[in-house]
């Protein structure tokens, strides 16, 4: 069991908008560490996509935006294109773990 | 573009130390974090440690008692050793460096392609 937790799966139409959630608890997410976010599409290695919650690294699409509240964060993805079907993980930090932990991830299909 | 590739036994036999190393190009080791990260077959994603170019280290204590990790920076590499391994260690190990931009506790921005190590006799 991951600590943070993640739907297994979502799909979306091309040109569509998905999110995807992360929710975690009062010693990571909701103890106000960052959550950041990492798409690893089929056979490559993972890509930094979102941190600090909301902020895009340098060549991240602006269709990428993230969010959070309480001891949860989301990812969506605006104009869903094929390109975007991956496997996508949140990541933050627990306080009771002393420990990175991240989401079990969500794999993500372009219908 | 900085580039990270793991290296090492991708079979290892119970009881024994899994020997890691990944190799940084495109980019100096020096004056970042690197951490060990894995993922077991149909589970999530584990951190293993960091450890900085200085060779200070932060283990996650799941992993205390049996994690080593080592630098050298005169050939930009760094390593993992993880002893008295049995099936449960059985996963794909990646390599990566924490983003240094960012607010503590640091993120990833470069990850390796991950290398799968099984344990078995």
């Amino acid at each position: 069991q991951s600590v943070l937790t993640q739907p297994p799966s979502v799909s979306g139409a091309p040109g569509q908008r998905v999110t995807i959630s992360c929710t975690g608890s009062g010693t990571n997410i909701g103890a106000g560490f960052h959550v950041h976010w990492y798409q690893r599409l089929p056979g490559t290695a993972p890509k930094f996509l979102i941190y600090g919650d909301i902020n895009r690294p340098s060549g991240v699409p602006d269709r990428f935006s993230g969010s959070k509240s309480g001891t949860s964060a989301s990812l969506a993805i605006t104009g869903l294109q094929a390109e975007d079907e991956a496997d996508y993980y949140c990541q933050s930090y627990d306080t009771s773990l002393s420990a990175w932990v991240f989401g079990g991830g969500t794999k993500l299909t372009v219908l | 573009q900085v580039q990270l590739q793991e290296s090492g036994p991708g079979l290892v036999k119970p009881s024994e130390t899994l020997s890691l190393t990944c190799t940084v190009s495109g980019g100096s080791i020096s004056g970042s974090y690197w951490s060990w990260i894995r993922q077991p077959p149909g589970k999530g994603l584990e951190w293993i440690g960091y450890i900085y170019s200085s060779g200070s280290t932060n283990y996650n204590p799941s992993f205390k008692s049996r994690v080593t990790m080592s630098v050298d920076t005169s050939r930009n590499q760094f390593s993992l050793r993880l002893n008295s391994i049995t099936a449960a260690d059985t996963a794909v190990y990646y390599c990566a460096r924490h983003y240094s931009s960012a607010s503590a506790p640091l993120p990833f921005d470069y990850w390796g392609q991950g290398t799968l190590v099984t344990v078995s006799s």
